[in-house]
């Protein structure tokens, strides 16, 4: 079983909520996770640090718009009031076992 | 906040090596873990490895085990990674990044390798 699971795509409809989710698997659900966005053609940008509890720090800069969640051994990532800008790939990070793992990422559409 | 970045990224025919760098400026890097990531084209994102603070402990990924080196010039604010044996499949981008409170939180704007012969 993966460590960590995304779905391949997501899409919202400019000004509306999308939530992204990655799944953490069995035996690593208390993990802390990351999420980052990277917009086409640009590198990853750090997004917010999200624990198991649903706390969540934002990184600096990033809006408001963007806020974490969790539930088990689900990481969500909404962005509300969505934005042109806000379409590209999701990518959810965690450490474990001396190693870093990265989701496959879910691709954002804005429609 | 801080900035990396890279550079040292051209075309290297396989079997070269490569020595990229990654530059740190905002912040003094011999507070942070750094991280190596790479990005082959239309891919998601691979973790290579990781060096610690001091340059005491190291982490490889298995794709690259062997093959790469880490090392860090603190009082520089600068780190490198060494890379040899290259092959076709080590066509990417590569980024640095930080290592704050167990996460990445901050990423460098890559630097484009290219293994072809």
């Amino acid at each position: 079983q993966s460590v960590l699971t995304q779905s391949s795509s997501a899409s919202a409809s400019l000004g509306s909520s999308v939530k992204v989710t990655c799944t953490l698997g069995s035996g690593h659900t208390t993990n802390i996770i990351a999420w980052h966005q990277q917009q086409p053609g640009k590198a990853p940008r750090y997004l917010m640090r999200l624990e198991e509890s649903g706390k969540y720090n934002r990184g600096s800069g990033v809006p408001d718009r963007f806020s974490g969640s969790s539930s088990g051994a689900d990481r969500h990532l909404t962005i509300s009031n969505v934005q042109f800008e806000d379409e590209g790939d999701y990518y959810c990070e965690t450490w474990d076992s001396n190693i870093l793992v990265f989701g496959g990422g879910t691709k954002v559409t804005v429609l | 906040q801080g900035r990396l970045v890279e550079s040292g990224g051209g075309v290297v025919q396989p079997g070269g090596s490569l020595r990229l760098s990654c530059a740190a400026s905002g912040f003094s890097i011999s507070r942070y873990g750094v991280h190596w990531v790479r990005q082959a084209p239309g891919k998601g994102l691979e973790w290579l490895s990781l060096i610690s603070y001091d340059g005491s402990t190291k982490y490889h990924a298995d794709s690259v085990k062997g093959r790469i080196t880490m090392s860090r010039d603190n009082p520089k604010n600068i780190l490198s990674l060494q890379m040899n044996s290259l092959r076709m499949e080590d066509t990417a981008v590569y980024f640095c990044a930080r290592l704050g409170a167990v996460v990445i939180d901050l990423w460098g704007q890559g630097t484009v390798v290219t293994v072809s012969s």
